[in-house]
Parts: C-alpha cells; sequence; structure tokens
C-alpha cells in the first residue's frame, strides 16, 4: 500500500529565507508524485509533479522538488520565501501501476512566512 | 474555461436533513473525484468515477452516495446528514485516473447541527 509521510505540520520561515517542506513516500511501484498547495478558502492547486523523467522537477511560483529513490523522499524547495507563499502544501502519491491509480495525500504543512 | 465548479459554497443542514453537492467540470477530463477534508487529516477519498458510467467507493464512502450523471456532472448525496459529517468537500477531476494531475474545485463548506 501506497503511503505519504509529510514531517511537520506546521513550518515557519523569514521572508527571503530558504523554504524546505518535507515529503517520504512509500510505494510498491515506481511512484508518481505531486506537490499541491491550498491558499485559505480555496481548493488545492498543482505545484508540480514528477513521472519518471528528470528528477529534479520545476513548478510554479519558484518551486521545485527532487526525487531521491534511495531516500523515498520527494522534499519541495524555494531559495527565497515570499509572504505570498504562506498556505498549506500537500504532498501526494500515486503508484501508476495499471488500472485506476488511486492518489493519497499527505495531511499537510502549513508554510508561515514571517516579516 | 471555468475549471472545475462546485455548489453550494456553504450549506447547514439539521441532523437527518438530505442534501446533494453539484460538480461540474468543463476540461473534458474522464475521471471525477468526492474528497472531504478535515483539520489534520489531509484529504480523504469518499468515492471516484474513473470514467462515464462508473462509479467506485474510496475510503471512507459510508453515509455518502454518489452519481456520474454524465461526462461534466459528478454529484454526491447525503441521504440523512449526521454531524461527523460537517466538514469540506473538494470535488476535483483528472485526465487519466492518477496518473495526472488532478484539477480541484473551490469546495463545500458543509455544517451539520
Amino acid at each position: 500500500a501506497q503511503s505519504v509521510t509529510q514531517l511537520g505540520s506546521h513550518v515557519s520561515v523569514s521572508e527571503g529565507a530558504l523554504v524546505l517542506l518535507r515529503c517520504n513516500y512509500s510505494s510498491s511501484v515506481p511512484p508518481y508524485l505531486f506537490w499541491y498547495v491550498q491558499y485559505p478558502n480555496q481548493g488545492l492547486q498543482l505545484l508540480l509533479k514528477y513521472t519518471s523523467a528528470a528528477t529534479l522537477v520545476k513548478g510554479i511560483n519558484g518551486f521545485e522538488a527532487e526525487f531521491k529513490k534511495s531516500e523515498t523522499s520527494f522534499h519541495l524547495t524555494k531559495p527565497s520565501a515570499h509572504m505570498s507563499d504562506a498556505a498549506e502544501y500537500f504532498c501526494a502519491v500515486s503508484d501508476g501501476a495499471g488500472g485506476y491509480q488511486k492518489v493519497t495525500f499527505g495531511i499537510g504543512t502549513k508554510l508561515q512566512v514571517i516579516p | 474555461n471555468a475549471g472545475v465548479t462546485q455548489t453550494p459554497k456553504f450549506q447547514v443542514l439539521k441532523t437527518g436533513q438530505s442534501m446533494t453537492l453539484q460538480c461540474a467540470q468543463d476540461m473534458n477530463h474522464n475521471s471525477m473525484y468526492w474528497y472531504r477534508q478535515d483539520p489534520g487529516m489531509g484529504l480523504r477519498l469518499i468515492y471516484y468515477s474513473a470514467s462515464e458510467g462508473t462509479t467506485d467507493k474510496g475510503e471512507v464512502p459510508n453515509g455518502y452516495n454518489v452519481s456520474r450523471l454524465n461526462k461534466r456532472e459528478f454529484s454526491l448525496r447525503l441521504e440523512s446528514a449526521a454531524p461527523s459529517q460537517t466538514s469540506v468537500y473538494f470535488c476535483a477531476s483528472s485526465d487519466r485516473q492518477g496518473l495526472t494531475a488532478q484539477y480541484f474545485g473551490p469546495g463545500t463548506r458543509l455544517l451539520v447541527l
């Protein structure tokens, strides 16, 4: 069974500092991995996705994530935090096997950006 | 393109009342999903429809029913609402089941008293 673990339900960074949101996954087959962002009172929006091409994936708003198979990780980073990055971030995994591919979401990490 | 739309945005129900949450997408996606979001629990899949004409249970289907009315529309029905169903409900759609990104609606906030 696939699963996702997001380390840290709340992360605070200063404006301009590095953002690092951690995600570890478990999957019996090569996974598809996603990061979504949710702003207050809105639905989730896709930030980026990994689908077995390049291991370093670039997304919107300056975010990127690196797939590390040996560490079963897919951490999300941004070099310099902006106030507008304050939101909740969800990591998700899909096993990509035949038939219906269930997507499992992590419990989310709330990012606070301190001026 | 409106993407994924959901109605209503807010609803207050009394225990035992019924209601239907509506969802529509205009991206010609095959697959549609209903999730509930509760604090500290992330998103949990209630039901999904891999393609028009099919529906299947997700992680937490009890107390809910769904209808895939056509390729665009996927509704979620609460037959007899309970306080435990107080939540935020999201509809989503995707092109190829779990292989591509899911596109989410803005959500329906439901309070059951």
